[in-house]
């Protein structure tokens, strides 16, 4: 089955600095990534929708210049966290979807935990 | 707006108990629903989905679903839970123009 790559797995860093988190689609194009925010306990919160080749779409609320999302190629976005401060520490979780399958984005990756020091 | 609501934050069965997860969407018209669960420190496992058709979904690991429209909602069963069942439940829409929203999670715990 399809199989998105997140990497890396846990990253630890020191405040102010940036921070690049990749996914990966293995064996289909992703034509659409979604970037979400897990917070303890909580659900995922979707902080933007990446088409490949365009800007990427924030949801109300999420800063695009601090959270720089690339999608550069159909197979990798990427999420770069700038500036880091320690309420940045969550967990990040990229989905995929390939074209003509936006209805079913069931291709998640395994997260990122972020921990700002 | 559209939005995703479970209403039970946490919900405690014992094992073998039968279990329902509440979820209820709000939106214009019939969207595409999901359920999905994450086991500690993991990712995301599709359990099952609907789009149209039968208002009863089968999934995965003996999980079951009903759509019903006048209700506005989604809700996830299975008649007998194992404690391989623990773990955090969301519900999830997909609406046009590839928009994507998570309910806020249900957790379940199973008692022996």
């Amino acid at each position: 089955g399809a199989v998105v790559s997140q990497h890396p797995s846990r990253v630890i860093c020191k405040s102010g600095t940036s921070v690049k988190i990749e996914c990966r689609s293995l064996d289909f194009q992703a034509t659409t990534m979604f970037w979400y925010r897990q917070f303890p306990k909580q659900s995922l919160m979707l902080m933007a929708t990446s088409n490949e080749g365009s800007k990427a779409t924030y949801e109300q609320g999420v800063e695009k210049d601090k959270f720089l999302i690339n999608h550069a190629s159909l197979t990798l976005s990427t999420l770069t966290v700038t500036s880091a401060h320690p309420e940045d520490s969550s967990f990040y979780i990229c989905s995929a979807t390939g074209q003509g399958h936006w209805r079913s984005p069931l291709h998640f990756g395994n997260g990122t935990r972020l921990t700002v020091t | 707006a559209q939005s995703v609501t479970q209403p039970d934050i946490h919900i405690t069965v014992s094992e073998g108990a039968s279990l329902e997860l509440r979820c209820n969407y709000s939106y214009g018209a019939t969207p595409y629903l999901f359920w999905y669960v994450q086991s500690p420190g993991q990712g995301l496992q599709l359990l099952l989905k609907y789009f149209s058709g039968d208002t009863l979904v089968q999934g995965i690991k003996g999980f079951e679903a009903e759509f019903k429209r006048s209700q506005s909602s989604f809700n996830l069963r299975k008649p007998s839970v194992h404690w391989s069942d623990a773990a955090e439940y969301f519900c999830a829409v997909g609406f046009t123009g590839n928009q994507f929203y998570f309910g806020t999670g249900t957790s379940l715990t199973v008692i022996p």
